[in-house]
């Protein structure tokens, strides 16, 4: 069974700080990894993708997330906070192949300071 | 952008009443899912539903919940009889199954009094 850990249920940064929110999985197969984002009443966006191909893996709004086999890792990370960018972050796994159900971490809200 | 679509967006009930929560997937998407979220907890797979059947189900989805594709592009989820823990917001998703994602819609906030 897969699993995700989020590191910090809240996170503050400044407005034009480097954003980090860490996600840590356990899985038994190669995963696929997913970072989706959740603005207030909204649903859920996905922002990043992992499926055994790159890495380092570029989303949408200037994310990015790097998958570190050997550190069972998939933070994600942003070089520059907006103020839009505050919203609740989910990571999240599936086992390989496109119809798999996802299991969800259980979210970190992003605030940000201007 | 084709976009999952969930009616209706908020739904107060009471309890002991069947409920029937609707939506429209991606038209070319053939995996169809069901998650729930309860308020300030994280979200948790439901149900999957492939080629007219269910593929996977939770621990959650006991036989108080069913599924249903009644026609080309709807996905209902059912419950028969709610209880007040079946409040939460309940998200629909889609995917085509070689996209390696799946495609969530607005989710639909069910209150059960």
């Amino acid at each position: 069974a897969q699993s995700v850990t989020q590191l910090g249920s809240h996170v503050s940064v400044s407005e034009g700080a480097l954003v980090l929110l860490r996600c840590n999985y356990s899985s038994s197969v190669p995963p696929y990894l997913f970072w989706y984002v959740q603005y207030p009443n909204q649903g859920l966006q996905l922002l990043l993708k992992y499926t055994s191909a790159a890495t380092l893996v570029k989303g949408i709004n200037g994310f990015e997330a790097e998958f570190k086999k050997s550190e069972t890792s998939f933070h994600l990370t942003k070089p520059s906070a907006h103020m839009s960018d505050a919203a609740e972050y989910f990571c999240a796994v599936s086992d390989p192949g496109g119809y798999q159900k996802v299991t969800f971490g259980t979210g970190t809200k992003l605030q940000v300071i201007p | 952008e084709p976009e999952v679509t969930q009616t209706p967006s908020h739904q107060v009930t009471q309890m002991g009443q069947e409920v029937i929560l609707r939506c429209v997937p991606i038209s070319n998407h053939l995996y169809f899912y069901w998650y729930r979220q309860i308020l300030g907890q994280k979200v948790e797979f439901l149900v999957s539903f492939y080629n007219n059947e269910i593929s996977e189900k939770s621990e959650i989805f006991d036989d108080q919940f069913s599924v249903e594709r009644p026609d080309g592009s709807n996905f209902t989820l059912k419950i028969r009889s709610t209880k007040l823990e079946d409040s939460a917001m309940y998200f629909c998703a889609s995917s085509d199954g070689s996209g390696y994602s799946q495609y969530f819609g607005p989710g639909t906030r069910l209150l059960v009094l």
